[in-house]
């Protein structure tokens, strides 16, 4: 049984357009959502992560936006460039406890 | 600051045979953690170190996997024997307590089982 599911599996983007990618929960218990990215050839590297505490969290062109009540999150990139053709990943945790739940995976090309 | 290290990068193995993969944490890191993603699938937890204890192997597939942690340094996962299902990419990531809890990957070892 996957906890957390992620779409979607691949995404095409204009450049200069928002990129968007979406992930759902089951478990209630989680309290820690980070979003990674991994390019080939390396490990994922985290993106930013948000608190349930907080709807939203924005950092440079890379937003979260978290709903609580739905038990889904997603990641959000605007103006998307060429350098953010990567996969990324959205994960949950319980915080204390890191053991990461990954989604399945994104991946994004952005096109000129 | 070196980051996590893991070799080898690759690793072409026939099935029944034995493989050993070796993880570097960065140095300070007391939890160490092991993941496994097969093809096109989640990146799925294995098992966690703290120091050289193993907190939480419930991720671990079967008795064929087997993790240690000497010394609470650099950690091995040893695969014995090698399964067809067992191909995918290894990840080891490393941790320290405070802050943002983040954890650190290392790039992986892809594994092939033939």
């Amino acid at each position: 049984q996957q906890q957390v599911k992620q779409s979607p599996q691949s995404l095409i983007v204009q450049k200069g357009g928002i990129s968007i990618i979406n992930c759902a929960y089951e478990n209630t218990a989680f309290d820690y959502f980070p979003w990674y990215q991994q390019f080939p050839g390396k490990g994922p590297a985290l993106l930013i992560a948000i608190r349930p505490d907080v709807s939203e969290k924005k950092e440079g062109r890379f937003t979260i936006s978290f709903n609580k009540s739905a038990k889904q999150f997603s990641l959000h990139i605007m103006d998307s460039q060429p350098g953010d053709s990567a996969t990324y990943f959205c994960a949950a945790s319980i915080f204390g406890n890191e053991k990461l739940t990954f989604g399945t995976g994104t991946r994004l090309t952005i096109i000129p | 600051e070196a980051g996590v290290t893991q070799f080898p990068s690759h690793s072409v193995i026939e099935k029944g045979q034995t493989v050993t993969l070796r993880c570097d944490p960065i140095s300070g890191h007391d939890n160490l953690y092991w993941y496994r993603r097969v093809m096109g699938k989640e990146i799925k937890f294995l098992l966690h170190f703290v120091k050289e204890s193993k907190q939480d192997e419930s991720g671990m597939p079967n008795n064929r996997f087997l993790a240690e942690r000497t010394g609470g340094t650099y950690s091995t996962l040893k695969v014995q024997p090698a399964e067809l299902e067992d191909s995918g990419v290894y990840f080891c990531a490393s941790l320290t307590r405070g802050g943002d809890n983040e954890q650190f990957f290392g790039p992986g070892t892809r594994l092939t089982v033939l």
